[in-house]
């Protein structure tokens, strides 16, 4: 199966910072999605992103399934955007079986 | 967005008890839903397909008869943890994927089991 790396594993940001998360996957993905696990354990869906670039509010995510990697853009972080970030993918088309990334765990500072 | 809903939030049972956790989607129907397990500071893994109306698939190294796996309607699967060992605790996470052909996955609010 592929396999999905994250990076940074780890990010202290201070409150009004902007951060960029990369997602790597070792081979073509056509389902690609960012999600969000708050404190609590639940996985809010951000993006989904197989190609091409999307905004939502303070968020944005690019994906460049030639080059197999995706990116997500938080600017002006706020101290509820902590949490860990996972992007998650699956080689083929209408197959919605994701294989997780190894997450980034964001810490805003106010 | 889409609503799977999950339940038990969290539940604590004895060593050798058996744990039932629902799956729901609550405005959509769903032929196949899946299931993943959280450990501490770890990422997702999925654990099996289920899928409506026959057996579930299981990942490799996942245990069917430890991990009993029933989705017999559209909207609902359920994931029962037989004879529960302190191994067994986890955050155990459900999701069901909506649209046509290559769809966007929603999740349940995730179930952490604690077996003493």
């Amino acid at each position: 199966g592929i396999q999905v790396e994250q990076s940074p594993p780890d990010l202290i940001l201070q409150e009004g910072a902007n951060s960029t998360l990369r997602c790597n996957f070792s081979d073509s993905v056509n389902n690609l999605q960012w999600f969000h696990q708050n404190p609590w354990g639940q996985l809010i869906n951000l993006f989904y992103i197989p190609s091409g670039t999307k905004q939502n509010g303070r968020l944005s995510a690019t994906t460049v399934a030639t080059e197999r990697y995706s990116l997500l853009y938080i600017s002006s972080s706020q101290t509820t955007d902590s949490g860990v970030y996972f992007c998650a993918g699956s080689p083929n088309f209408g197959n919605e079986k994701l294989t997780f990334g190894t997450g980034t765990r964001l810490t805003i500072i106010p | 967005g889409a609503v799977v809903s999950q339940h038990p939030s969290w539940v604590i049972c004895k060593s050798g008890t058996s744990v039932k956790i629902e799956c729901r989607s609550l405005d959509f129907q769903a032929t196949t839903m899946f299931w993943y397990r959280q450990f501490p500071k770890q990422s997702l893994m999925l654990m099996a397909t289920s899928n409506e109306g026959s057996k579930a698939t299981y990942e490799q190294g996942v245990e069917k008869d430890k991990f009993l796996i029933n989705h017999a309607s559209l909207t609902l699967s359920t994931l029962t943890v037989t004879s529960a060992h302190p191994e067994d605790s986890s955050f155990y996470i459900c999701s069901a994927p909506v649209g046509s052909g290559a769809s966007e996955l929603f999740f349940g609010e995730g179930s952490r089991l604690t077996v003493l």
